[in-house]
């Protein structure tokens, strides 16, 4: 059955920067987009971006661009998610999620970030 | 920025129905946004529901159904259960970009 799995959780100071990455399994990685979705603490959620695995292009909201990298790697079906100049405010459950014709189906089991000085 | 508003909760009664909306700023909601919802209960990710306004997913409980309503995506639970107690968030896809409504708070009560 299709499986995204991700990597451990991550503690870092204000400033510095995480990546997270996502596993996929039992489907063509590259026939598909990943999405990113995080969830703060009590909050909502929200998209950060997407890329395509077919031929990496990307999409993000004004919000995250420049501080967000997307990217994946055909070979092992592996999508990355990189946030950099952290805050407090980025302390959230990052998920990523297979989305390709505007329908997001598999979820990751989540990341957990916090940043603490 | 757009925003997509969601009521913030609701209360239904066991074998009830209810419907939750999800309206977008920029306008009435369309087909071409694409609407998916999504269920989440404590501690766990969210589980898709719907997608492409009215699309269910293979697991999708045969009593939830998704709809374009007055200008609003809409996702009508039907014969509710106690185990629909759970957030709801809708998608949008407007502007070139992904985004999620505050989500619902159903109370099955």
């Amino acid at each position: 059955q299709v499986q995204l799995v991700q990597s451990g959780a991550e503690v870092r100071k204000p400033g510095a920067s995480v990546k997270v990455s996502c596993k996929a399994s039992a489907y063509t990685f590259s026939n598909y987009g990943i999405s990113w979705v995080r969830q703060a603490p009590g909050q909502g959620l929200e998209w950060m971006g997407w890329i395509s695995a077919y031929d990496g292009d990307t999409n993000y909201p004004q919000k995250f661009q420049g501080r967000l990298s997307v990217t994946t790697d055909t070979y092992t079906s592996t999508a990355y998610m990189e946030l950099r100049d952290l805050i407090s405010d980025d302390t959230a459950l990052y998920y990523c999620v297979r989305d390709y014709n505007y329908i997001m189906d598999y979820w990751g089991q989540g990341t957990l970030v916090t940043v603490s000085s | 920025q757009t925003v997509v508003t969601q009521e913030p909760s609701l209360t239904v009664s066991p074998g009830g129905t209810v419907t939750l909306t999800c309206a977008s700023s920029t306008g009435a909601v369309t087909s071409g946004y694409y609407p998916n919802w999504f269920q989440q209960k404590p501690g766990h990710a969210p589980r898709p529901l719907i997608y492409r306004s009215s699309n269910k997913h293979p697991w999708t409980p045969a009593r939830f159904s998704g709809s374009i309503l007055g200008g609003k995506a809409a996702l009508t639970l039907s014969a509710v259960q106690p185990e629909d107690e759970a957030d709801y968030y809708c998608l949008l896809f407007q502007g070139g970009v992904w985004v999620f409504g505050g989500g619902t708070k159903l109370t099955v009560l």
